[in-house]
This record gives C-alpha cells, structure tokens and sequence, in this order.
C-alpha cells in the first residue's frame, strides 16, 4: 500500500516562498495520483492542485493560479509543492494525498502533514 | 468555488444514528456522484470513510453510510460509539477548475 512521508515544520516571513516534499512508499510516483491539500487553523481542507483526470495534467485551485508549483522526481518518488508570496492567511497544515487516476473523488492515504507558520 | 455547507455540529448518545448532511450546488453535489467523506481527529491527517455517495474503502466500519438527493449529501452514522467523536468533512468533485471542493466541517459529540 501507498505510504506518504512529508518533510518537516517551516517558518517563513511574508514575502518569501515555501516547498514542501512528500516521499512515496509502496509505489513508485509514476503510479499514483499527486494531490495537494492544505487546512488552515480551525477550518476545512482546501484542495490546492494535483492530477486532473479529465486531461491528465496538473490543475491548480483558482485560488492559488500564479502562486503555487507542483513538480515530481520521478528518480527519488518525491512530490514537491512551492508555494510564493506567502503572506499569513498562509498559515495552515499542508498535506500530500493520493487521489483518483480516473474521474473521481477520493483522497487516501494522506501524509502526515506539515505546518507551515507566515510570521514577520 | 465556496466551500459545501455542513452543520457546525451534530450529537448523539451511545448506541444512537445521527445523519450530517452537506449542501451545494448543480455544479458538484448535484452534478456528479463523486461525494467523499472524511473522518479528522485532534492533530491527525482527514481519513477517508466514504467514497461516491455511498462507498466504503477496505476497513471502514459498515456503521458509516452515504447518500445524496438533488445538491445536498449526508452521512450517517449509526450505533455510535465513543471513538466517532470528530470532526467530519464531506468532498465532491466539480465542474470548475478548482476541481475538488470541501465542506465546512461537522464536529461530532458523542454524549
């Protein structure tokens, strides 16, 4: 089965940019779909971006188009996401999830998680 | 995209059914039968429960069930036990680009 291990906590200024890494287990990178989602202190996941099945690209969340990039090393099964000009409603929980390589909705397994602080 | 509309929480004793419910739009509850479910406890990763409208993965308890009518999905859960106490968001796909969205969140109280 699918393990996800994501890189730890990190503290940015506004301003500044942030990537996050989650290493895949079980499978290789190239046999699963790649999500990114992030949960804001005391609120719901927010899905980022991650494999669109209706092309079989990368969609990003409207709400983040012009921000955010997300890449694979397909030699070391590890997804990144970078996220710039962070500023502190930035603040939250971001989480890598498997999810649908077909049109669907499913995220699971889910990483462990890493927090990211915006704070001057 | 809004965030789905979920009660901000939901009650139940031992042994008792609550139902959550989850409202949207055409444009993803009513447009696709692609509602998922989550479970989140304190400081943990969302577990998924269910998965198009009514869906277990390997391993969830047959206590967890789904449904939808017209823009608005539930989740019931029946013979409620301690460790169902959580926070429960619902998911489902949509027309837009953002493709995934989640609802509010529904804490459960188990009294």
């Amino acid at each position: 089965q699918v393990q996800l291990v994501q890189s730890g906590a990190e503290v940015k200024k506004p301003g500044a940019s942030v990537k996050v890494s989650c290493k895949v287990s079980g499978y290789t990178l190239s046999e699963v779909s790649m999500h990114w989602v992030r949960q804001a202190p005391g609120k719901g996941p927010e899905w980022m971006g991650g494999f669109d099945p209706e092309n079989g690209g990368t969609l990003y969340a409207q709400n983040f188009q012009g921000r955010v990039t997300m890449t694979e090393d397909t030699s070391t099964d590890t997804a990144y996401v970078e996220l710039s000009r962070l500023r502190s409603e930035d603040t939250a929980v971001y989480y890598c999830a498997t999810g649908p390589t077909l049109r669907g909705n499913w995220f699971d397994p889910w990483g462990q998680g890493t927090l990211v602080t915006v704070s001057s | 995209q809004s965030a789905l509309t979920q009660p901000a929480s939901v009650s139940g004793s031992p042994g008792q059914s609550i139902t959550i419910s989850c409202t949207g739009t055409s444009s993803d509850v009513g447009g696709y039968d692609y509602v998922s479910w989550y479970q989140q406890h304190p400081g943990k990763a969302p577990k998924l429960i269910i998965y198009d409208i009514n869906y277990r993965p390997s391993g969830v308890s047959d206590r967890f069930s789904g449904s939808k009518s017209g823009n608005t999905a539930s989740l019931t859960i029946s013979g409620l036990l301690a460790e169902d106490e959580a926070v429960y968001y619902c998911s489902a796909y949509t027309s837009t680009n953002t493709r995934y969205v989640f609802g509010t969140g529904t804490k459960v109280t188990v009294l």
